[in-house]
């Protein structure tokens, strides 16, 4: 069973705007993690916060996370064309195997330049 | 080179058949995963491996089968491949520590016809 959820489904923004995606899950958690996935390529991982954190910095990547409502964001600041890919959060459930990840369905981002 | 090779890339078959999909890992990581991805649903979990003599069922197992030939190898087969298992597969390992992320191969297509 699937345990995030992303919304939107899909997003699309001019070049140099702000992208705000967001992921609900359903029970406790050891982490977050989001992960990026160009059309028809493998996942990348992005950024991982821990359930006592509430934010957390990349680059232009800000993710934060309010386990009260079990919900995450992921903010792209200044996007880019090439930001244009598919983006999904994975929980780490703590009573599961160490490393398993549960997906989400994902939001799928579009940059036009 | 990549982290986790995938092989075949694409591939197209007919009912009936019997398929392997196989995954490589250079990460020397003790954990293996097989997923599935289908538009609209994200990452769905076939199998997973935690070593070479540990094998689970992951949330769609039925109508597949895994071998974890070595630390390094973990191969999925269709024993008599349906339309239905058309879709993306991706392979991915982790370290299997709290916090660590999975690492993606780029994808195998597999349409059957």
């Amino acid at each position: 069973s699937q345990q995030g959820e992303e919304d939107p489904q899909a997003l699309s923004i001019q070049e140099g705007e702000n992208a705000t995606m967001n992921c609900s899950y359903k029970t406790s958690i050891n982490n977050l993690q989001w992960y990026r996935q160009n059309s028809g390529r493998g996942l990348v991982h992005l950024i991982l916060i821990r359930s006592n954190e509430r934010e957390k910095h990349s680059g232009r990547l800000r993710v934060t996370l309010d386990t009260s409502k079990k919900s995450s964001s992921l903010l792209i600041t200044a996007s880019r064309a090439a930001d244009t890919a598919s983006y999904f959060c994975a929980t780490a459930p703590p009573g599961g195997s160490q490393g398993n990840l549960i997906f989400g369905k994902g939001t799928k981002l579009s940059v036009k330049p | 080179d990549a982290d986790v090779t995938q092989t075949p890339r694409n591939r197209i078959t007919k009912t009936g058949k019997r398929i392997m999909l196989e995954c490589s890992q250079t990460k020397g990581h003790d954990r293996m995963y097989w997923y599935r991805q289908d538009p609209g649903l994200g990452l769905r979990l076939i199998y997973y491996s935690f070593d070479v003599k540990d094998i689970n069922k992951g949330e769609i197992s039925d109508g597949y089968s895994v071998s974890r030939q070595a630390q390094a190898k973990f191969s999925l087969s269709l024993e008599s491949a349906i339309p239905n298992q058309t879709a993306l597969y991706f392979c991915a390992t982790t370290s299997g520590n709290w916090g660590d992320t999975q690492y993606f191969g780029p994808g195998t297509r597999l349409t059957v016809l």
